[in-house]
């Protein structure tokens, strides 16, 4: 089975603090993705990445950035957390994108800043 | 990509089969049917997807009308894990805004003991 694992499941922060969200899956998988989830907003992309340095925005970059030095491991940060980042954080990985191919999750991270 | 609607709500009971309804009307002929779940407080978990055929996995089958306008996600024996948000969804085969996934509103399934 697909395995997508996020560091944390719960994070408190403070605003202004600079924090990292990592991802990592093991599957090989080309496609990385980062989305926010909110009650009534849904699932939103923040960032994607086809291959290993590669990068796209997603709907919502605003604050983020991301990196991926290896395959495996995508990392989501927040340079300066704010209240409006409260969120739960969502990573997964698909072989490639499009419609025949499906993608897996992680178990998200619920972050809270105060 | 294109539209679907589903109940906002279901329910079951254990044991028991579930057909999840969905109609996508304005599907097109590259589109792929997905079906994703969502338990409280966890991350969404891939289900099913197919074309045109139906399809069959270890989790579900997924049943997909002639004309394409409709498809139902089919639990053969509900359980308590079953208890979700369920997601129907289309994607092109191109992998336009590079593969992102937008879910709509859902079903909520209630499986009772």
């Amino acid at each position: 089975d697909v395995k997508v694992t996020q560091s944390s499941r719960y994070l408190v922060k403070r605003t202004g603090e600079k924090v990292f969200l990592e991802c990592v899956q093991d599957m090989d998988h080309e496609n990385m993705f980062w989305y926010r989830q909110d009650p009534g907003l849904g699932l939103r992309l923040i960032y994607f990445s086809y291959d290993v340095k590669m990068k796209e925005k997603g709907d919502i970059p605003e604050g983020y950035s991301v990196s991926r030095e290896k395959k495996e491991r995508f990392s989501l940060i927040l340079e300066s957390a704010s209240t409006n980042q409260t969120s739960m954080y969502l990573c997964a990985s698909s072989l490639l994108a499009g419609g025949p191919y499906e993608q897996y999750f992680g178990p998200g991270t619920r972050l809270t800043v105060t | 990509d294109a539209k679907t609607t589903q109940p906002n709500s279901m329910e079951s009971n254990e044991e028991e089969p579930v057909h999840l309804p969905c109609n996508h009307s304005t599907i097109s002929g590259t589109d792929y049917i997905h079906w994703y779940r969502q338990l409280p407080s966890q991350g969404p978990e891939y289900v099913i997807h197919g074309l045109t055929s139906n399809v069959n996995n270890r989790m579900a089958s997924l049943a997909i009308a002639e004309d394409r306008k409709s498809s139902t996600l089919i639990l053969h024996r509900a359980t308590l894990r079953d208890a979700a948000v369920y997601y129907c969804i289309l994607r092109g085969a191109g992998g336009t805004s590079y593969g992102k996934l937008t879910f709509g509103q859902g079903t909520i399934l209630t499986v009772h003991p």
